[in-house]
């Protein structure tokens, strides 16, 4: 079946780091892959996504890049800020007309510190 | 323009005991889904529906059941509730052919 595996946190980072968070996944077909961040108290939000392989999805100074090759979706971010703190999870769907299934990972807790 | 509402935030049940989680979806989406949340867990799909009919299922007993009302509400039952479902159920919803999910913040159940 479908999985996502993403690295293990929390990750604590200061303030413009560099940030990376893996992600790497198991599925039948082309699925279509995301990035969902939860802020404390709130619902989950999509973040960026790609569909098809080699597609860059970004927002916010976010970036992802859909390898096929090496079925990984990492999540990386050039100069991190004290309100990108929060779960972040790499999710997929199945491949498919009209399902909309999202498999997630575990999450990565990310801490910017000033 | 309200986002997805979920009622109630918090609750507390025994062993046991049934429960109701009801879910409003944004306005103009007709297509909701429920996923499950345990703690340090990325959600779990429960189901979705649409027209009414639930369309897909995850991996769940048939304890976990639900509704979607004509105006595209939709509740989540539980019956028999067990300590492993104490979780943070996360309500979704999304135009049909449209990939793009909001969450509502969810309820938090603690089952005792």
């Amino acid at each position: 079946g479908n999985s996502v595996t993403q690295m293990e946190g929390p990750v604590t980072l200061s303030e413009e780091a560099f940030l990376t968070i893996n992600c790497t996944y198991t599925a039948t077909g082309y699925p279509s892959l995301f990035w969902y961040v939860q802020y404390p108290g709130e619902g989950l939000q999509l973040l960026l996504k790609a569909t098809k392989a080699d597609d860059k999805g970004s927002n916010k100074g976010f970036e992802a890049t859909y390898r096929k090759e090496t079925t990984s979706f990492h999540l990386e971010k050039g100069s991190v800020q004290v309100s990108d703190s929060a779960v972040y999870f790499c999710a997929l769907t199945r491949s498919g007309a009209g399902s909309y299934q999202l498999t997630f990972g575990k999450g990565t807790k990310l801490s910017v510190i000033p | 323009d309200a986002g997805v509402t979920q009622s109630p935030t918090h609750l507390i049940k025994t062993r046991g005991q049934q429960v109701t989680l009801r879910c409003s979806p944004k306005s103009g989406h007709d297509t909701v889904s429920w996923y499950q949340q345990a703690l340090g867990q990325g959600p779990q799909f429960i189901f979705q529906y649409y027209e009414e009919e639930e369309r897909q299922r995850g991996n769940f007993p048939d304890r976990f059941s639900g509704h979607q009302f004509p105006n595209y509400s939709s509740e989540l039952n539980v019956n028999a509730l067990l300590l492993g479902d104490s979780a943070l159920y996360l309500c979704a919803s999304r135009p049909l052919g449209n990939e793009k999910l909001f969450f509502g913040s969810g309820t938090q159940l603690s089952v005792l």
